[in-house]
């Protein structure tokens, strides 16, 4: 079964960097993701997709500040240079066959 | 540049069926792409509930059984969701969003504002 895992918090200060994790099942490391950010109230924005081999694509418009990686079963989003505006809930999504799946999100705090 | 807006009421009662509509501006939903709809329910992360393809493929989530549908009307360029038989269960924010498929990725990159829908009598 197709399933993202993510921790549900993370914190770290403003002008640091935070690095979030979203972890594959079993037998599904080779899939590809894409990471979500939804501040307070407000509808999702699409950031990037994280390729198979573990490289990013960033959507037009983001900042180079927020880049991703991957290693094995698990894909990174990272954020460089923390502002208030990052805090929300990060979403990591994939892609089945006929089926699409999120992470159960995490809520970055910024110190 | 891509917008979604969804809208419909905001209010449904139980047992009655939930319909909403998203206007799609700067792409046209015969141009290959996946129509989805995703929701929110209060405090809790999000949630696919189906897509529409113009070639006629549709998904849905299966925890829904069969009460999703989603329709393509390219003559306004819209796509709406209609859920029957609603509970409480189904109170959430709805999102209308555009899938878009490239090389095996699939992420959705255009979202809507989202819509509440409240079911109570």
């Amino acid at each position: 079964q197709l399933v993202l895992t993510q921790s549900p918090s993370a914190s770290a200060s403003l002008g640091a960097t935070v690095k979030l994790t979203c972890i594959l099942s079993s037998g599904h490391s080779r899939y590809g993701i894409a990471w979500h950010q939804q501040r307070p109230k407000k509808a999702p924005l699409y950031l990037m997709t994280i390729t198979r081999d573990g490289s990013h694509i960033r959507a037009d418009g983001i900042p180079d500040r927020f880049s991703g990686s991957g290693s094995g079963a698990e894909r990174y989003l990272t954020i460089s240079s923390l502002q208030s505006d990052d805090e929300g809930d990060y979403y990591c999504q994939t892609w089945g066959d006929g089926i699409e799946v999120f992470g159960g999100g995490t809520k970055l705090t910024v110190l | 540049q891509v917008q979604l807006q969804e809208s419909g009421p905001g209010l449904v009662k139980p047992s009655q069926a939930l319909s909403l509509t998203c206007t799609v501006s700067g792409a046209s939903i015969n141009m290959g792409f996946y129509w989805s709809w995703i929701r929110q329910r209060p405090g809790k992360g999000l949630e696919w509930i189906g897509y529409s393809h113009n070639s006629g493929i549709s998904y849905y989530n299966p925890s829904l059984g069969s009460r999703g549908t989603i329709s393509l009307d390219p003559a306004t360029n819209q796509f709406s969701l209609k859920l029957t038989s609603v509970t409480a269960a189904d109170t959430a924010v709805y999102y209308c969003a555009r899938r878009n498929c490239l090389d095996g990725y699939c992420p959705f990159d255009h979202w809507g504002q989202g819509a509440q829908v409240t079911v109570s009598s």
